[in-house]
């Protein structure tokens, strides 16, 4: 079974420039994720889309973060303008479903350095 | 508000000798807790889950964890380590009162002496 798959791995970015970054999750899975992991710090949820609705954007910055999930299968989510504190490894996760008992599966991870 | 402290950011064992990685949590309510480990380069990967079945959890890799509520913990542990277990370790909370998103800890790397 194919896993969560990301584009770019890496990324280097000047502020106030604009990024995106991409995840196709597994197939079949309603549930899609985006984190944000920081150095030294756990992730944090950013957004969750079920299908192509949102479920929780509360922590997702809304003035210079936007994320989408078209046809509700991959999902794009864009920095725009950067901010040197945005630098970070962005992680996308699926799920069958939003119930916390099933098991998200994570990708690799987009690394973004803003310099 | 759900949240969970690592009690350790840096646990180092030699290889062959148990491994304690502890975790506390705090939930309103009966939450799920989940060890998730993530190795260099690589995606977090769950370890184990405890959903309110039995208390003692057995995960991949021999990894397990107990889920003791008068302690508020879930502590994870490992007979004896391998140098394949060098690794980030999140423990991770959900609840309903925290929507059942999931909140992680801080990281505990673990590094094995050969």
């Amino acid at each position: 079974e194919a896993g969560v798959a990301q584009s770019p791995r890496y990324k280097i970015i000047e502020k106030r420039q604009s990024v995106a970054f991409w995840c196709n999750p597994i197939s079949g899975h309603a549930t899609l994720y985006w984190y944000q992991q920081i150095l030294g710090q756990g992730p944090k949820l950013l957004i969750q889309f079920q299908n192509n609705g949102v479920v929780d954007d509360s922590q997702l910055p809304k003035d210079r973060f936007s994320a989408e999930r078209l046809k509700g299968v991959d999902s794009t989510l864009k920095i725009q303008p950067a901010k040197l504190e945005d630098s970070a490894v962005y992680l996308c996760a699926s799920s069958l479903g939003a119930s916390p008992k099933e098991t998200q599966y994570f990708g690799p991870g987009t690394r973004l350095l803003v310099l | 508000a759900q949240s969970v402290t690592q009690l350790d950011s840096h646990v180092s064992v030699s290889e062959g000798t148990p491994v304690l990685l502890r975790c506390n949590y705090s939930s309103s309510y009966s939450p799920s807790l989940f060890w998730y480990v993530q190795h260099p380069n690589k995606g977090l990967q769950l370890l184990l889950k405890y959903t309110s079945a039995a208390t003692l959890v057995k995960g991949i890799n021999g990894f397990e964890a107990e889920f003791k509520k008068s302690e508020t913990s879930f502590h994870l542990t490992k007979p004896s380590a391998h140098m394949s277990d060098a690794a980030e370790y999140f423990c991770v909370v959900s609840d309903p009162s925290g929507n059942e998103k999931l909140t992680f800890g801080t990281g505990t790397r673990l590094t094995i002496i050969p």
